[in-house]
């Protein structure tokens, strides 16, 4: 069965370092999202993709946040300098225009900032 | 804006008891209605969904239907196992095909043996 690829699976950087996050989509799949998910919460949108285009970033905390996805297939999400409080799991998802409608998620990153 | 609402957690139950976990939403259209589950550590998973009113969605047991008149989409199973213990999240998708889910807080069960 396809899935949503990530890595690194975990990370522990200390404040102000870099840090990126990669992810590679089903397949076939026109459409990525990331999204964070801070412990006990549910997710919420960080940016959206359409093929290379993005679509939606109004979330995304761009003074410090970057993501790109270059060939529309594989995306990097990156945070420079990461704060304490950037601790939570990025989750990336995609979807197609067909299935059902279905946005499918990887297993996640998770990020502890110290 | 669209949002969406849980019941709070934790909820606990015994092995084999009736599960239902509520989910009402706000919505300018109509949107599909996803539940993903979460286990401890992991990303989400699919659970079951509904793209249209009256629309009931299945999975292993759990079952929940597109109530556009209330605007409800309840997630029930009716003898639960310890293996259910997880978190359970009812997510809108609006915008069609190009839009995105809306998560709220999640329900976390607890089965106990």
């Amino acid at each position: 069965e396809a899935e949503v690829a990530q890595s690194p699976r975990y990370k522990i950087t200390e404040k102000s370092q870099a840090v990126a996050f990669w992810c590679d989509p089903i397949s076939g799949h026109a459409t990525l999202y990331w999204y964070r998910q801070i412990l006990g919460q549910g997710p919420e949108l960080l940016v959206q993709f359409q093929d290379e285009s993005v679509v939606d970033d109004s979330q995304l905390p761009k003074d410090r946040f970057s993501a790109e996805r270059l060939k529309g297939v594989d995306s990097t999400l990156k945070i420079q300098p990461a704060e304490l409080g950037d601790s939570a799991m990025y989750l990336c998802a995609s979807s197609s225009t067909g299935d059902g409608n279905t946005i499918y998620f990887g297993e996640g990153s998770w990020l502890t900032v110290v | 804006g669209n949002s969406v609402t849980q019941m709070e957690g934790p909820v606990t139950l015994s092995e084999e008891a009736f599960l239902t976990i509520n989910c009402t939403y706000t919505a300018t259209g109509y949107p599909s209605l996803f539940w993903y589950v979460q286990y401890p550590g992991e990303g989400l998973q699919l659970l079951l969904k509904a793209t249209k009113a009256d629309d009931k969605g299945s999975n292993k047991g759990f079952e929940a239907t597109y109530r556009k008149e209330t605007t409800s989409f309840h997630l029930e199973k009716g003898s639960v196992q310890v293996s259910d213990s997880a978190v359970y999240f009812c997510a809108p998708r609006h915008g069609g095909s190009q839009g995105n889910l809306i998560f709220g807080k999640g329900t976390k069960l607890s089965v106990k043996p």
